[in-house]
């Protein structure tokens, strides 16, 4: 069955870039059918979208975050990432990535998700 | 501040029903399907319930969605022990260029 996995470092500077990839196995990341998603939640919050990608390489971000992220993909990896700029301690979170159903738009139908990795922004 | 208004806490006792609210505008809800997750402390979140109303395999019967106008609800009925977790609504809002947005999440207790 499809399953995600996310990996990167889980301790980044202030100021610097969070960079995470999420590997797709048991499946194609090049599915018309589907976007693929990261999503977050800092400690003791509810979850924040981030944005989503097609294979093709379209996008769609969170506003709130558009100016600091950039969501790429490898079809020949079976990947997809994650970049975020100018991180600050607000930025802390477990970080999720999931496949994303598209009903025109791509929904938030996140199924399956993947475990989650925390990554933390200090000094 | 969440897009999508939930109660941040909801309570029952085992057998009871609860229901959960998820309010929005024109834009979000009012327009777009209505989507539910179960949050386990430590584990991915769980997909609940799909379109508004429609429940993956494996999803007991005793969770159900529902939405009118620019709010959705969910209830579960049968209340058990295991229920007890954090859940949240989320959908589709088309300002902005669309983006998704989650509601800040409602902790149930089970009493």
């Amino acid at each position: 069955q499809l399953q995600l996995q996310e990996s990167g470092p889980g301790l980044v500077k202030p100021s610097e870039t969070l960079s995470l990839i999420c590997t797709v196995s048991g499946g194609s990341i090049s599915s018309s059918s589907y976007y693929w998603g990261w999503i977050r939640q800092p400690p003791g919050k509810g979850l924040e979208w981030i944005g989503s990608i097609y294979y093709s390489g379209s996008t769609h971000y969170n506003p709130s975050l558009k100016s600091r992220v950039t969501i790429s993909v490898d079809t020949s990896k079976d990947q997809f990432s994650l970049k975020l700029s100018s991180v600050t301690a607000a930025d802390t979170a477990v970080y999720y990535c999931a496949r994303v159903r598209i009903v025109v738009v791509p929904v938030p139908e996140f199924d399956p998700w993947g475990q989650g990795t925390l990554v933390t922004v200090s000094s | 501040q969440s897009v999508l208004t939930q109660p941040p806490s909801a309570s029952g006792t085992p057998g009871q029903r609860v229901t959960i609210s998820c309010s929005g505008s024109s834009s979000n809800i009012g327009s777009n399907y209505v989507y539910w997750y179960q949050h386990l402390p430590g584990t991915a979140p769980k997909l609940l319930i799909y379109r508004n109303n429609q429940r993956p395999s494996g999803v007991p019967d005793r969770f159900s969605g529902s939405k009118s106008g620019t709010s959705a609800s969910l209830a579960i009925s049968g209340l058990r022990s295991e229920d007890e977790a954090d859940y949240y609504c989320a959908t589709w809002d088309d300002s902005l260029s669309g983006h998704v947005v989650f509601g800040g999440g409602t902790k149930l207790t089970v009493l």
